[in-house]
């Protein structure tokens, strides 16, 4: 089992709608969960981190975290074509482990 | 931008050779980690430098190596290199700690044919 698993996507969706990234994980100990968007040939870079049970929202992005199902999610309103990425689900794994383990990615389409 | 430099930006290289990549972190941070990130993959952990100690390694082979010095700038070198390095090498930088966000440099591409 990956320690960290995407939908593979790819997702497209249209201009103004909404995108939903899924992303579970598989060390019950998990402390910290980050969601990095990647412009192809670029390096990730952070959009939100989310530490504790339920929902937090900067923007248009809203991150979702459910430890008991071992469950972590992104939304994104108001889809924008610079939107276009891929999105990475990072997941550090406990206290004393400070590597970021990655999903896949979830590579998204945002159609004008 | 994060303040996070990595050089060089590319590099093409042959089997059997050896490489050095080189990553200055963000001011403030102490840590520094390395990740490998194949094409259509997720960045893989290589290791970690906190303070000029290794501070966690990934599953790579030996001759994936790296340092950090006294002024938390940190190198990654790779010897005998096989086709399957070719990747992204990302470096990140952070202040430490479980919680704190780790931010990515730009990244060096490297080739190995």
């Amino acid at each position: 089992q990956k320690e960290v698993e995407q939908n593979s996507g790819p997702l497209s969706v249209p201009e103004g709608a909404i995108a939903s990234l899924n992303c579970t994980y598989s060390d019950r100990g998990s402390q910290s969960f980050f969601w990095y968007r990647q412009y192809s040939g670029k390096s990730p870079e952070l959009i939100m981190f989310i530490y504790s049970n339920g929902d937090k929202e900067d923007g248009r992005f809203t991150a979702q975290l459910n430890k008991a199902s071992q469950y972590v999610s992104l939304l994104i309103r108001d889809s924008q074509p610079s939107d276009s990425a891929t999105y990475l689900c990072a997941v550090n794994m406990g206290a004393n482990d400070y590597k970021l383990s990655f999903g896949a990615g979830t590579t998204v389409t945002v159609r004008a | 931008e994060t303040g996070v430099t990595q050089s060089p930006t590319h590099l093409i290289k042959t089997r059997g050779q050896q490489v050095t990549l080189r990553c200055s972190s963000q001011s403030g941070h102490n840590t520094v980690s390395w990740y490998q990130q194949a094409l259509g993959q997720g960045p893989q952990f290589i290791f970690q430098y906190y303070r000029e100690e290794e501070n966690g390694r990934g599953n790579f082979p030996p001759r994936f190596s790296g340092l950090q010095f006294p002024n938390y700038s940190s190198e990654l070198n790779v010897n005998a290199l096989e086709l399957d390095d070719s990747a992204l090498y990302l470096c990140a930088s952070s202040s430490g700690g479980a919680r704190e966000t780790q931010y990515f440099g730009p990244g060096t591409r490297l080739l190995v044919l």
